[in-house]
């Protein structure tokens, strides 16, 4: 099955600093989503990006799905960035559109 | 807020217990997808159901098994209760053949004992 590798696994930053999150897969996929889980478990979808590029605020998002890679960014980091950033990958796979993911980048981000 | 709502928010049964998690999609979506998320772990695909149909099953045995109803919310059932079933399941709504979208629930932390 498809493979998808999330780096680095752990990041600790300082507020206002700037990190990029890169996601890898192994093959050609529908599309890709990137989440932030919060403290509670909750996924919040950041981006639907089965390529180019997307911006939100103060986070941007990449894929190359040619190189299968997506890259997130998230600029002048403050403390409620903190959790775990997913990426996902739609796979079809028998006429079920499932997702798979990584293990999860973890952020800490100190005051 | 994603519109997809899970109930119960926490639940503790015992090795050999069943248990029945529930999950209500977002208005408009005909497609519920379950998946499993192990402590430090990334989400694991359980099943998705479509138009009431299983469409499409992760590498879970049997004892995993599920409903959709009429109104596309959705039922988890896990019989025969495992210490490694703890974990918190989550349940995902989208349209099927969509833009593919799928918005999660708050999710059910279940702890076997």
């Amino acid at each position: 099955g498809i493979q998808v590798e999330q780096s680095p696994p752990d990041l600790i930053l300082q507020e206002g600093a700037n990190s990029t999150l890169r996601c890898n897969f192994s093959d050609s996929v529908n599309n890709l989503q990137w989440f932030h889980q919060n403290p509670w478990g909750q996924l919040i979808n950041l981006f639907y990006i089965p390529s180019g590029t997307k911006q939100n605020g103060r986070l941007s998002a990449t894929t190359v799905a040619t190189e299968r890679y997506s890259l997130l960014y998230i600029s002048s980091s403050q403390t409620t960035d903190s959790g775990v950033y997913f990426c996902a990958v739609d796979y079809l796979q028998g006429g079920s559109e499932k997702l798979v993911f990584g293990k999860g980048t973890k952020l800490t981000v100190n005051p | 807020e994603t519109g997809v709502t899970q109930s119960p928010t926490h639940l503790i049964k015992t090795r050999g217990q069943q248990v029945t998690l529930r999950c209500s999609s977002q208005s408009g979506h005909n497609t519920v997808s379950w998946y499993q998320q192990a402590l430090g772990q990334g989400p694991q695909f359980i099943f998705q159901y479509y138009r009431e149909e299983e469409n499409g099953r992760g590498n879970f045995p049997p004892r995993f098994s599920g409903l959709q109803f009429p109104n596309y919310s959705s039922e988890l059932n896990v019989n025969a209760l495992e210490l490694d079933d703890s974990a918190l399941y989550l349940c995902a709504s989208s349209v099927l053949g969509g833009a593919s979208i799928q918005y999660f629930g708050p999710g059910t932390r279940l702890l076997v004992l």
